[in-house]
């Protein structure tokens, strides 16, 4: 059974950092396309980054720059640090699978809250 | 502003037909990129619904279809049910934007 499961989200002031873990099992992260994907509070989804499986990585213009997703294939986790965070970054963050050869999240996990605020 | 445009809400009775649609552009569906629809019930996290336009993935019920054409996709539903209210979102890519894209979301009541 295909399980995601994110950590590492929190309150962080603005201009901080923070990094989220998504722990996955019942697949292997190396040998697939993940994503994160965003949810401010009452608001819609937003694509924030995917890696593939040969490992380039791909960000939206809105994080790149101060995000970077990367994973351990050892650990079979994906990850997503994330630098000068700012208000607009407070949000649910997903961790998700991307069915590979196509554009889509077959799998999400349940999610993280990340709170930029002082 | 979401590159996709859904209608914020729509609504139906128990038994009922409802759509929902997707707007896009050149740069997205009118590309010929596919579209898929997610599922967000309350406090959860989202769900697949269909996937490349009209496929729908193992255990969700034939009630719901895709479809698609031009610059813009639907989703229907079919004899609704107390529990599908939901905020439903479409996807696809954009090449423009190098991005995906999502919809803003619609929230389907169920009367």
């Amino acid at each position: 059974e295909v399980q995601l499961v994110e950590t590492g989200g929190g309150l962080i002031q603005p201009g901080g950092s923070l990094r989220l873990s998504c722990a996955a099992s019942g697949f292997t992260v190396s040998s697939s396309y993940m994503s994160w994907v965003r949810q401010a509070p009452g608001k819609g989804l937003e694509w924030v980054s995917l890696i593939d499986s040969g490992g380039t990585t791909f960000h939206a213009d809105s994080v790149k720059g101060r995000f970077t997703i990367s994973r351990d294939n050892s650990k079979n986790t994906l990850f997503l640090q994330m630098n000068s965070l700012r208000a607009e970054d407070t949000a649910v963050y997903y961790c998700a699978r991307v069915r590979v050869g196509w554009n889509y999240v077959d799998y999400w996990g349940r999610g993280t809250l990340v709170t930029v605020s002082s | 502003q979401s590159v996709l445009t859904q209608p914020p809400s729509v609504s139906g009775a128990p038994g009922q037909r409802v759509t929902i649609s997707c707007t896009g552009s050149s740069s997205n569906i009118g590309a010929g990129y596919d579209v898929h629809w997610y599922q967000q019930l309350p406090a959860t996290a989202p769900k697949l619904l269909i996937y490349g336009n009209n496929i729908r993935p193992s255990g969700v019920p034939d009630r719901f279809s895709g479809s698609k054409s031009g610059t813009s996709a639907s989703l229907a539903i079919t004899g609704l049910q107390a529990d599908d209210e939901a905020d439903y979102y479409c996807q696809s890519y954009d090449s423009s934007l190098s991005a995906w894209v999502f919809g803003g979301g619609t929230k389907l009541t169920v009367l």
